[in-house]
């Protein structure tokens, strides 16, 4: 069980740049979600994959976030024009078909906005 | 909308003693109930899940919760607290019949003592 890998683990960048992360599920798995975690808070949803399809989105993802999730296997998540109100911990998680709800999640990807 | 409240953002208990982290919840409809822990710079991991059948839930590492109705509540247990579970413990709630997002409360931190 190799579990759900997430890269990077740390990005820095500046504001107004894009910056985009990956998400490898538990292969097995064909419901991939991602969710935003900042300090002191629990993770808040942003979107969610069953195979290919993107089933729903949050009001949180704004039109500078993008997800996809082609062939549905890995996931990619791009925000495009950075904000400081961007910075915060980028979860993803996946299940399988009879779960529904997310049973793994990955490590993150922090991303700091200088 | 569905939402939870955990009490207490921070537990400190002995070794051995009973562990107790509570959360109360906020649905009109059925609710589907769930725990999650997250060790240090690790993903969350499901403890444990409520979807309408039994109200006492056993879920990993000794932990269990009970669903009860009249008191809004699913307070996680655990008889026996072990250096291994301090912690950060999230709970979730997501609407029975729809969506597939989960309202994550802002989590408990727990402190096990010698």
């Amino acid at each position: 069980d190799t579990g759900v890998s997430q890269n990077p683990r740390h990005k820095i960048t500046k504001r107004g740049q894009n910056v985009t992360f990956r998400c490898d599920p538990i292969s097995e798995h064909n419901r991939l979600y991602w969710y935003r975690q900042t300090l002191g808070q629990g993770p808040e949803f942003l979107t969610y994959f069953q195979n290919e399809a993107q089933l729903e989105k949050s009001r949180l993802l704004s039109d500078r976030f993008s997800a996809e999730r082609p062939k549905g296997s890995f996931s990619t998540l791009e925000i495009q024009r950075t904000e400081q109100g961007d910075s915060a911990m980028y979860l993803c998680a996946s299940s399988s078909d009879r779960g529904g709800q997310p049973q793994h999640f990955g490590d993150g990807t922090r991303l700091s906005i200088l | 909308a569905q939402s939870v409240t955990q009490l207490g953002s921070h537990v400190s208990v002995s070794e051995g003693a009973l562990v107790l982290l509570r959360c109360n919840y906020s649905s009109s409809v059925p609710p589907y109930l769930f725990w999650y822990v997250q060790y240090p710079n690790q993903g969350l991991q499901l403890l444990l899940k409520y979807t309408s059948a039994a109200t006492l839930v056993k879920g990993i590492n000794g932990f269990e919760a009970e669903f009860k109705k009249s008191e809004t509540s699913f307070h996680l247990t655990k008889p026996s607290a072990h250096m291994s579970d301090a912690a950060e413990y999230f709970c979730a709630v997501k609407l029975s019949n729809s969506g597939y997002a989960l309202n994550f409360g802002k989590g408990t931190s727990l402190l096990v003592t010698p």
